[in-house]
């Protein structure tokens, strides 16, 4: 079975500075994809960044990225120039290529500090 | 486009009872999927419907069911409510093409059992 794991559960970050969320996770695919959701109070699951396996090249989104180790299976996020915005649970998770089933790690709280 | 809507938004129940929420996809969409959260075990899956037929299955009771209806629109069911049922429940659509990994959330469901 597919496990992701994180192992921050809270991080702290200055307002315009930079973070750095992690995640390992577990699998035995070779095709598949990884995520990082962000819920802010709202609960609302906002998708922030998608990374296919299949990819050598790290994803990015305007000021997120990822570093994607495949043989170390580790997927870490990336904030640059952290906003009080982006404070909220940030949650990694692992799809494999069929189906639409996510596994989610347990999350990191990321607190941004004014 | 509108968004993944999810009704009712609260929910109180009581134990034994039963429970229907409903999930309306992103127009187009073909695939639902249902996750719970919970503090304690954090975002599980629950089941996902594509085309009226149910493609995956979390590791839940039977008490926990669903369906899909022709227009995509989901509902899962919880029969013989326990309060460890009290969770937020996230519905989750995704496009056409199986394997999409696009997968877009709803707000949620707040239920919880007294």
């Amino acid at each position: 079975a597919q496990t992701v794991t994180q192992s921050q559960p809270e991080m702290s970050v200055q307002e315009a500075e930079t973070v750095t969320l992690s995640c390992t996770y577990d699998t035995s695919e070779s095709d598949y994809y990884l995520f990082w959701y962000k819920q802010p109070p709202s609960r609302q699951m906002i998708l922030v960044i998608r990374q296919e396996a299949y990819k050598q090249q790290n994803a990015t989104e305007n000021r997120f990225s990822v570093n994607f180790q495949k043989a170390a299976k580790s997927f870490s996020l990336k904030i640059s120039d952290s906003q009080l915005g982006d404070a909220a649970m940030y949650f990694c998770a692992y799809r494999y290529n069929a189906g639409n089933m996510l596994t989610f790690g347990g999350g990191t709280r990321l607190m941004v500090k004014p | 486009k509108a968004g993944v809507t999810q009704t009712p938004r609260y929910l109180i129940k009581t134990r034994g009872q039963q429970v229907t929420l409903s999930c309306s996809p992103i127009s187009g969409h073909r695939s639902v999927s249902w996750y719970q959260q919970t503090p304690g075990q954090g975002l599980q899956f629950l089941f996902e419907y594509f085309s009226e037929t149910q493609r995956n299955k979390g590791n839940f009771p039977g008490r926990f069911s669903g369906r899909q209806f022709s227009n995509s629109r989901s509902e899962m069911n919880v029969s013989t409510l326990e309060l460890g049922d009290s969770a937020l429940y996230l519905c989750a659509s995704s496009a056409t093409n199986p394997g999409s990994y696009e997968q877009y959330f709803g707000p949620g469901t707040r239920l919880t059992v007294t």
